[in-house]
């Protein structure tokens, strides 16, 4: 099958902008989670949906972050204005329904705030 | 406060050679246990994923044990190769709320020839 797609894989942007990053994930995925993940350390949850329902989002920045599942499939995730502890790779994940259900990753987009 | 931490935070092994990573967790209630590699510039890879009732699982050169009563995880790799070199996350689910999924910060795993 094929795997959770990101785009774009690298972004430099300067502080104050914004940017918006894609994930389509696994077809029959109901699941999808956004990560943010700091260098040298473990990813953090920003947010996960069931299909196009927000389930948790209690680690969002609601004041600059948004993000988006209108049809239960692709996802966008926005930063608007960017600051610069942002930078991070944010990665993109997809499950089955189900807490025993492993989540399938996208390689992530690298985003570095000037 | 439910936390994973994760031993040691960086290891070197010669090819060849077997290793075996610690990770302790403080999270309750506990639902499964799971370890993920990822290779520099991608995502996590799911290895294994272990329930409350199982206490060692394989994964070809990877196995993984559990002990739910100390709520500590290690993950042995053996006979290790260059591929190898990663870091190595794990990740403990509770049972209750949405965000019910914590991570480890890994360990750091270089195999040098």
């Amino acid at each position: 099958e094929a795997g959770v797609a990101q785009s774009p894989r690298y972004k430099i942007i300067e502080k104050r902008q914004s940017v918006a990053f894609w994930c389509n994930p696994i077809s029959g995925h109901a699941t999808l989670y956004w990560y943010q993940q700091i260098l040298g350390q473990g990813p953090k949850l920003l947010i996960q949906f069931q299909n196009n329902g927000v389930v948790d989002d209690s680690q969002l920045p609601k004041d600059r972050f948004s993000a988006e599942r209108l049809k239960g499939v692709d996802s966008t995730l926005k930063i608007q204005p960017a600051k610069l502890e942002d930078s991070a790779v944010y990665l993109c994940a997809s499950s089955r329904t189900g807490s025993s259900q492993p989540q399938h990753f996208g390689d992530g987009t690298r985003l570095s705030i000037l | 406060k439910n936390q994973v931490e994760q031993s040691p935070q960086s290891l070197i092994i010669l090819e060849g050679k077997n290793c075996t990573l610690q990770c302790n967790y403080t999270v309750s209630p506990f639902s499964n246990l799971r370890w993920y590699k990822q290779d520099t510039g991608r995502g996590p890879v799911s290895l294994t994923i272990m329930t409350f009732s199982e206490n060692t699982k394989s994964n070809g050169r990877y196995t993984a044990t559990l002990d739910a009563d100390t709520k500590q995880s290690s993950l042995h790799i053996t006979a290790s190769q260059l591929s190898d070199s990663a870091s190595y996350i794990c990740v403990v689910s509770g049972q209750t709320g949405a965000n019910n999924l914590f991570f480890g910060t890994g360990t750091r795993l270089t195999v040098i020839p």
